[in-house]
């Protein structure tokens, strides 16, 4: 078990292009989360899976935003015409999520940092 | 008003004393996260909790499911503890809260 990983580490882009970001969580794990954060702030909830299917996207993000987990394993978070105010690090999580009241600890990945330029 | 308030926003505290962060939340759950992260560091899971109180360590958590509370304490603080401190509440979905910026001076 290497963890939940993220790639790439660091993406810098230009205002305008697209960027798209990969996560790999702890393979028994059925839920995963992305998340944002920008610097001293909490992260910031922007979708999660429960194996393949996509339960709840915030309202806060636009619909230049997308993410996809079509296997139930890794999941990949796009970008389209990225904008200044989209520089954070986005931050996977991934957890064994069962109905009822019992769930795994949270397992965090590294985080991407995105500066667009 | 937010889901998850967490309190206080900054502590500082001198090496040696007892710490204690709350937090609060309006919303039903399934289960409470406390998470340590270190400046310029990745988050790192301190406790799962849904009841009562578990401790590692120098660090104990309590939760009160009757009061929508829980509290992270920290026993003979050290410098090495200086990080924020976040929880996040598991419900129909993770929600964090924003976060106490802990620093324990030597």
């Amino acid at each position: 078990d290497t963890g939940v990983s993220q790639n790439p580490r660091h993406k810098i882009t230009k205002r305008g292009q697209n960027v798209t970001f990969r996560c790999d969580p702890i393979s028994e794990h059925n839920r995963l989360y992305w998340y944002r954060q920008t610097l001293g702030q909490g992260p910031e909830f922007l979708t999660y899976f429960q194996n393949e299917a996509q339960l709840e996207k915030s309202r806060l993000l636009s619909d230049r935003f997308s993410a996809e987990r079509p296997k139930g394993s890794f999941s990949t978070l796009e970008i389209q015409r990225t904008e200044q105010g989209d520089s954070a690090m986005y931050l996977c999580a991934s957890s064994l999520g069962t109905t009822g009241r019992h769930n795994s600890p949270l397992h965090f990945g590294n985080g991407t940092r995105l500066t667009v330029t | 008003k937010n889901e998850v308030e967490q309190s206080p926003q900054n502590l500082t505290a001198q090496e040696g004393e007892f710490i204690t962060i709350n937090c609060s939340y309006s919303v039903g759950i399934s289960a409470l996260h406390w998470l340590q992260q270190h400046p310029g560091g990745g988050i790192v899971s301190l406790f799962m909790l849904s009841s009562g109180k578990k401790k590692h360590g120098r660090l104990i958590a309590t939760i009160n499911i009757q009061e929508k509370h829980s509290s992270l304490h920290i026993t003979a603080s050290h410098p090495r503890d200086s990080a924020v401190y976040i929880c996040a509440v598991d419900g129909q979905k993770l929600v964090f809260g924003q976060g106490t910026r802990l620093t324990i001076n030597p």
